[in-house]
């Protein structure tokens, strides 16, 4: 049973427009929520993080919104660029450290020039 | 600052067989975590280490097992290799225990024949 889904396994964006990156979870007890970027022969890339004290953080072009009461969070991208094209994790910990994370299955984000 | 390194990058074993994969963790970095990562399950945390000990576990049978050494060095052993054990594992580390900023490997591509 997935506790982090990230349903949309691929998504193609035009250069310059918002990335909108989705992922659900099911375990409330969850309190803290993380992104990683991964391309192709390398390891994930630590990306952003939210606290679930918080709705929103913010980095540069990168915001992740947290709504508890839907056990949803979104990543958005703006503007997006046609480096930022690689594949999207989605984690979630309640255990107080990252030997507890539970993972997405990532999504595949294209941006085209 | 060199990054997390993983050795092998490939390796070919056949059912029955164990493996030893190796982890080289950033400098200063004391916690290594191993990930495994395969098309149908995404990511999945195998353990965790800490200053050599096991921090913490993974829902992987007793086949998974890994240890830390004293320079935070850390290798993982599959024994008894089963075709389904066919992934890409990941090394990642990180200051601490209590940081969910890890810094991933490249990964070792492990086929099982």
């Amino acid at each position: 049973d997935q506790q982090v889904k990230q349903n949309s396994p691929s998504l193609s964006v035009q250069e310059g427009r918002i990335s909108i990156l989705n992922c659900d979870y099911t375990n409330s007890m969850f309190d803290y929520f993380l992104w990683y970027k991964k391309y192709p022969a390398e390891g994930p890339t630590f990306l952003i993080s939210i606290s679930s004290i918080k709705d929103k953080n913010e980095d540069g072009r990168f915001t992740v919104f947290l709504n508890k009461s839907a056990k949803h969070l979104s990543l958005h991208i703006v503007p997006s660029q046609p480096g930022d094209s690689a594949v999207y994790f989605c984690a979630a910990d309640y255990g107080g450290s990252q030997g507890n994370l539970i993972f997405g299955k990532g999504t595949k984000l294209s941006v085209k020039p | 600052k060199a990054g997390v390194t993983q050795t092998p990058r490939y390796l070919i074993k056949t059912r029955g067989q164990q493996v030893t994969l190796s982890c080289s963790p950033i400098s200063g970095h004391r916690s290594v975590s191993w990930y495994q990562q395969t098309p149908g399950q995404g990511l999945q945390f195998l353990f965790e280490y800490f200053s050599e000990t096991q921090r913490n576990k993974g829902n992987f049978p007793g086949r998974f097992s890994g240890r830390q050494f004293s320079n935070s060095r850390s290798e993982m052993n599959v024994s008894t290799l089963e075709l389904g054990d066919s992934a890409l594992y990941l090394c990642a580390s990180s200051f601490n225990s209590a940081t969910y900023e890890q810094y991933f490997g490249p990964g070792t591509r492990l086929t099982v024949t």
